[in-house]
């Protein structure tokens, strides 16, 4: 089993359409979570940070369910510029150093 | 505004072939790590290091070697190619705010693309 796992997509919306994605991860003991955004051969961009809860920016709103081992972004108001491949990544300890685990991504397409 | 920079940003090898990828930063970060990112996977980490002179091994080190000799740079090389190492390969680095390493959010590099023929 893959230690942070998403459903890779796609998903196609239309614009204005609302979406959201669930990750798991398996380490309980993970403290901190992150969605980061990567454009087609891009790098991958800080999106949302998650230490506790849950966080919101604008209309982008993650939460975070510790005892179900899952985060989850919700995206309001799709527009057209957030298409785009959305990493889940989780913040680890193993091997005797501090590791982000990545997921493979959910990819979204959001149409006119 | 560099954040992270890598060069080349392409690169095509033919199998046994050496290079070296380099990472540069110019935000004084402590923080710097090698990934690889393979189609349907998610990004691997290869090297880390946590300080000028300091390297450590990630996930999947094998087949790759780094160096931090100054605190901007972390380089890494490829003695012998393999077409296994064809792949891209991201350069990332980080601090930590307040001293928590929750809190640690890496900022990444355009990235390399490297086929290995």
């Amino acid at each position: 089993r893959k230690e942070v796992e998403q459903d890779p997509g796609p998903f196609n919306v239309p614009e204005g359409a609302t979406v959201a994605f669930n990750c798991t991860y398996s380490n309980s003991a993970s403290q901190s979570f992150f969605w980061y955004r990567q454009d087609c051969r891009k790098e991958p961009k800080l999106l949302m940070s998650v230490y506790s809860s849950g966080n919101e920016d604008g209309r982008f709103t993650a939460q975070l369910n510790r005892a179900s081992q899952y985060i989850s972004l919700l995206i309001r108001d799709s527009k057209l510029s957030d298409s785009a491949t959305y990493l889940c990544v989780a913040l680890g300890f193993s091997g005797g150093y501090n590791k982000l685990i990545f997921g493979a991504g959910t990819r979204l397409a959001v149409h006119p | 505004n560099a954040g992270v920079t890598q060069t080349p940003k392409f690169r095509v090898l033919k199998t046994g072939q050496s290079m070296t990828l380099l990472c540069a930063q110019d935000m004084n970060h402590e923080y710097m790590y090698w990934y690889r990112q393979d189609p349907g996977m998610g990004l691997r980490l290869i090297h880390y290091s946590v300080g000028e002179g300091t390297t450590a091994k990630g996930e999947v080190p094998d087949g790759y070697n780094v160096s931090r000799l100054k605190k901007q740079n972390f380089l890494l090389g490829l003695e012998s190619a393999a077409p296994s190492q064809t792949s891209v390969y991201f350069c990332a680095s980080s601090y930590v705010p307040d001293g928590s390493i929750i809190k640690n959010i890496q900022y990444f590099g355009a990235g390399t693309r490297l086929s290995v023929l």
